[in-house]
């Protein structure tokens, strides 16, 4: 079955600092992947998706993730934090197995220290 | 913003009790999911649709029932709602399914004592 382990449950960095949140999935054939963002009491929103083109993606507020297929990951990275970051992120894959279902990971929570 | 809206955003009933989550789009996407968001579970699904009157089981369907008479509206039912069945539930539509982006709704709060 397919899965996602985001290491972490909780992240801090400080305003400024690298962002890095990380996502494993395991997926016998290739994946499609997804990170989204949720701000509190709010739904989850779209940051960017990975689906068998580029292996950088960039996506909104200016973070990006890089597929890597030998080591099955799908980090999220950006360069320099801001407060407005802090939040939870999801990673989420789906494959051609899976059918029309996702599966996410048990989530991030990004605290960003001034 | 894709429109997606969810009602009621917050309930509170008894254990015992049926409850009907609905959910409501107006962007004519195929597919609508049902998931429920607990701590330390991120995110599960429920049930999903892929069309008015298709839908299939996500990995933790038990105890809950879906229906969808119109591409608009996709319903969660619980048929006799259970403590363990406390949680935040989300609807999201997809265009095309597994490959594409799913657009979520705010979410209901329920609360069964």
């Amino acid at each position: 079955a397919q899965s996602v382990t985001q290491l972490g449950s909780h992240v801090s960095v400080s305003e400024g600092a690298l962002v890095l949140l990380r996502c494993n999935y395991s997926s016998s054939v290739p994946p499609y992947l997804f990170w989204y963002v949720q701000y509190p009491n709010q739904g989850l929103q779209l940051l960017l998706k990975y689906t068998s083109a580029a292996t950088l993606v960039k996506g909104i507020n200016g973070f990006e993730a890089e597929f890597k297929k030998s080591e099955t990951s799908f980090h999220l990275t950006k360069p320099s934090a801001h407060m407005s970051d802090a939040a939870e992120y999801f990673c989420a894959v789906s494959d051609s197995n899976t059918g029309n279902q996702f599966y996410f990971g048990t989530g991030t929570s990004l605290t960003v220290i001034p | 913003d894709a429109g997606i809206t969810q009602s009621p955003r917050h309930k509170v009933t008894e254990t015992g009790t049926p409850v009907t989550l609905r959910c409501h789009q107006t962007e004519n996407h195929r597919y609508m999911y049902w998931y429920r968001q607990d701590p330390g579970h991120g995110l599960r699904l429920i049930h999903y649709s892929y069309g008015v009157k298709d839908t299939d089981k996500g990995e933790v369907s038990d105890g809950y029932s879906v229906s969808r008479s119109k591409t608009e509206d996709f319903l969660l039912t619980l048929e006799s709602a259970t403590s363990s069945q406390t949680s935040v539930y989300f609807c999201a539509i997809s265009l095309a399914g597994g490959i594409d982006t799913q657009y979520f709704g705010p979410g209901t709060r329920l609360t069964v004592l």
